[in-house]
């Protein structure tokens, strides 16, 4: 089956740096990924569309500048956060549709980021 | 617009009974729906999906959930509920005649005790 993984699984940084975080289609090609933000116990929010070759698609009320992303290549996506303050700690998870198209999604296994 | 609700926070059963998870959803158009489940600090497992056809979908782990357009609902069952199904549940759907983005439901806590 579809395999998604993210890298790191956690992170902790200080207040004013930047983090980055990679998403990769393992067995499959992914031209579109998806960014997702999931605070504890509540839902996921999509915070952004990742198209390979081309710009971000950001939901609203997300900062672009402060959610970088990079669709570098077919199979790997990645998320940075700029500048990262406490309340950007999240579990950030991606996922990608599988190869039948948008049918169904395929989830990483989510990056934890604790901001000191 | 596109919605899910899941109208109960938490869902407790004993072991052997049976589950049910409740859903409904708004569309414009015809639902692409869908089940998550989500272990502690993991990310979403993919359980099942109704797109056309049959009304009663079946799973992984021995789920099944019935489309029903009337009610709009799409609730999860499974017959006999194992402790190892205590997870975090989400419903989510898809409105064919707009993207492709999936809006969740808030999640539904299952607690199945020994």
């Amino acid at each position: 089956g579809a395999v998604v993984s993210q890298h790191p699984s956690w992170v902790i940084c200080k207040s004013g740096t930047s983090v980055k975080i990679e998403c990769r289609s393992l067995d499959f090609q992914a031209t579109t990924m998806f960014w997702y933000r999931q605070f504890p116990k509540q839902s996921l929010m999509l915070m952004a569309t990742s198209n390979e070759g081309s710009k971000a698609t950001y939901e609203q009320g997300v900062e672009k500048d402060k959610f970088l992303i990079n669709h570098a290549s077919l199979t790997l996506s990645t998320l940075t956060v700029t500048s990262a303050h406490p309340e950007d700690s999240s579990f950030y998870i991606c996922s990608a549709p599988g190869q039948k198209g948008f049918e169904t999604q395929y989830f990483g296994p989510g990056t934890r980021l604790l901001v000191l | 617009a596109q919605s899910v609700a899941q109208p109960e926070d938490q869902v407790n059963v004993a072991e052997g009974n049976p589950l049910t998870v409740k859903c409904t959803y708004s569309v414009s158009g015809n639902p692409y729906l869908f089940w998550y489940v989500q272990y502690p600090n993991r990310g979403l497992q993919f359980l099942l999906k109704y797109i056309t056809g049959d009304n009663l979908v079946k799973g992984s782990y021995g789920f099944e959930a019935e489309f029903n357009k009337s009610q709009t609902s799409f609730h999860l069952k499974k017959p006999s509920a194992l402790v190892s199904d205590s997870a975090l549940y989400f419903c989510a759907v898809r409105d064919t005649l707009r993207d492709y983005k999936l809006s969740f439901g808030a999640g539904t806590t299952v607690t199945v005790r020994a």
